[in-house]
């Protein structure tokens, strides 16, 4: 069984820090996906990342999958309150495409 | 955002009892999902469809059972609730294609079994 291990568990910052989310695994993905969750609502997808050493930007959220496809990394330049969230990454296995998740990050930006 | 809707969105229900949780999407996406939260595990994979009438069994499938007679709508059955199935219930989507399978959530059920 493919497992993906995300750190940190939980993160508390300031508005203006920066923040890296890792997700790391022993074992190769297909792709890997990253979503945000608030509370009482479902995840909503961020990326999807394919390419081994795929680098995507959205915003002041920076995305990256290894040369490998073992891990990814979330970096996050200024945050803000809004920012405030369940990270999860999710790597896709098998030849139906379903999704392993992590246990996410949990993320507080303090005003 | 995707189509998806589940229903019902909130319910308490004794143990021993039948539960049903529908899933309906918009999207005519062919794979559909039920996973469940919890803390300190996350999102876990009850089961999936991959079409009309093909299911099969995820991570924790024990306890479940699934329907899919439309491509619209995907079923979950808890035949006999349990307290352990106290959880948020989340149905999944997704298309092929050549972006990795890429889910979409819908909101959520919280079902509470006392």
């Amino acid at each position: 069984t493919q497992l993906l291990e995300q750190s940190p568990q939980f993160l508390s910052i300031q508005e203006g820090e920066n923040l890296t989310v890792y997700c790391n695994s022993s074992s190769v993905f297909s792709s890997l996906q990253w979503y945000r969750q608030e509370p009482g609502e479902g995840p909503v997808l961020l990326v999807t990342v394919v390419t081994g050493g795929e680098v995507k930007k959205l915003k002041r959220l920076t995305f990256q999958f290894g040369d490998a496809r073992k891990d990814s990394s979330l970096h996050i330049t200024a945050a803000q309150p809004g920012d405030t969230g369940l990270y999860l990454c999710a790597g896709a296995e098998g030849s139906q495409g379903n999704l392993i998740f992590g246990k996410g990050t949990k993320l507080s930006v303090k005003p | 955002d995707a189509g998806i809707t589940q229903s019902p969105r909130h319910k308490v229900t004794e143990t021993g009892t039948p539960v049903t949780l529908r899933c309906h999407q918009t999207e005519n996406h062919r794979y559909m999902y039920w996973y469940r939260q919890d803390p300190g595990h996350g999102l876990r994979l009850i089961h999936y469809s991959y079409g009309v009438k093909d299911t099969d069994k995820g991570e924790v499938s024990d306890g479940y059972s699934v329907s899919r007679s439309k491509t619209e709508d995907f079923l979950l059955t808890l035949e006999s609730a349990t307290s352990s199935q106290t959880s948020v219930y989340f149905c999944a989507i997704s298309g092929t294609g050549l972006r990795g399978y890429t889910q979409y959530f819908g909101p959520g059920t919280r079902l509470t079994v006392l």
